[in-house]
């Protein structure tokens, strides 16, 4: 079965610093890993996903993340935090054939300090 | 840019009544999903359709629940007799192929139960 956890469920950066979001995932096939975010009163939008290509993503809005399998994390990063970066982002894994769904993790609240 | 629609964005029902959430999903997609997540909690798998059937679910839709594509633009979501507990944002998503593409979401219908 596969699941996902996310290291704390709030972050605060300043502006301008380095944001770093948690990810690991646990799965018995090779996954494919998602970060979505979430603006208030707004659905799920994707910044980026790995699909077993390059292990560097790079996503929307100055996002990357890199794939680690050894460490089996999937972590979010972005050089200088944004005040519109603040939002919720949820990482996501998918390891079945065809329509499965997402197992999505907890969700980490990034504030982000003026 | 296409985009996923919910309607309504928020309903209220009492306790045993049935609901039917509705959702138009991106008219060239061929996977459909719908998602909940509960206030506070991590966004959870419900159920994927696909071919006009449902091609996976969760444990947590039980007979209490049914999707259906009546037409070839809406996807629904019917809740049977409704819980205090399935009170939760509900997400419709929508894909162009399976697990390795970017889910596409609405931004949620808010389902109250009193």
């Amino acid at each position: 079965a596969q699941s996902v956890t996310q290291l704390g469920s709030h972050v605060s950066v300043s502006e301008g610093a380095l944001v770093l979001l948690r990810c690991n995932y646990s799965s018995s096939v090779p996954p494919y890993l998602f970060w979505y975010v979430q603006y208030p009163n707004q659905g799920l939008q994707l910044l980026l996903k790995y699909t077993s290509a390059a292990t560097l993503v790079k996503g929307i809005n100055g996002f990357e993340a890199e794939f680690k399998k050894s460490e089996t994390s999937f972590h979010l990063t972005k050089p200088s935090a944004h005040m519109s970066d603040a939002a919720e982002y949820f990482c996501a894994v998918s390891e079945g054939g065809g329509a499965d769904g997402l197992t999505f993790g907890k969700g980490t609240h990034l504030i982000i300090q003026p | 840019e296409p985009e996923v629609t919910q309607t309504p964005s928020h309903q209220v029902t009492q306790m045993g009544q049935e609901v039917i959430l509705r959702c138009v999903p991106i008219s060239n997609h061929l996977y459909f999903y719908w998602y909940r997540q509960i206030l506070g909690q991590k966004v959870e798998f419900l159920v994927s359709f696909y071919n006009n059937e449902i091609s996976e679910k969760s444990e947590i839709f039980d007979d209490q629940f049914s999707v259906e594509r009546p037409d070839g633009s809406n996807f629904t979501l019917k809740i049977r007799s409704t819980k205090l507990e399935d009170s939760a944002m509900y997400f419709c998503a929508s894909s162009e192929a399976g697990r390795n593409t970017e889910a596409f979401f609405g931004q949620g219908t808010r389902l109250t139960v009193v």
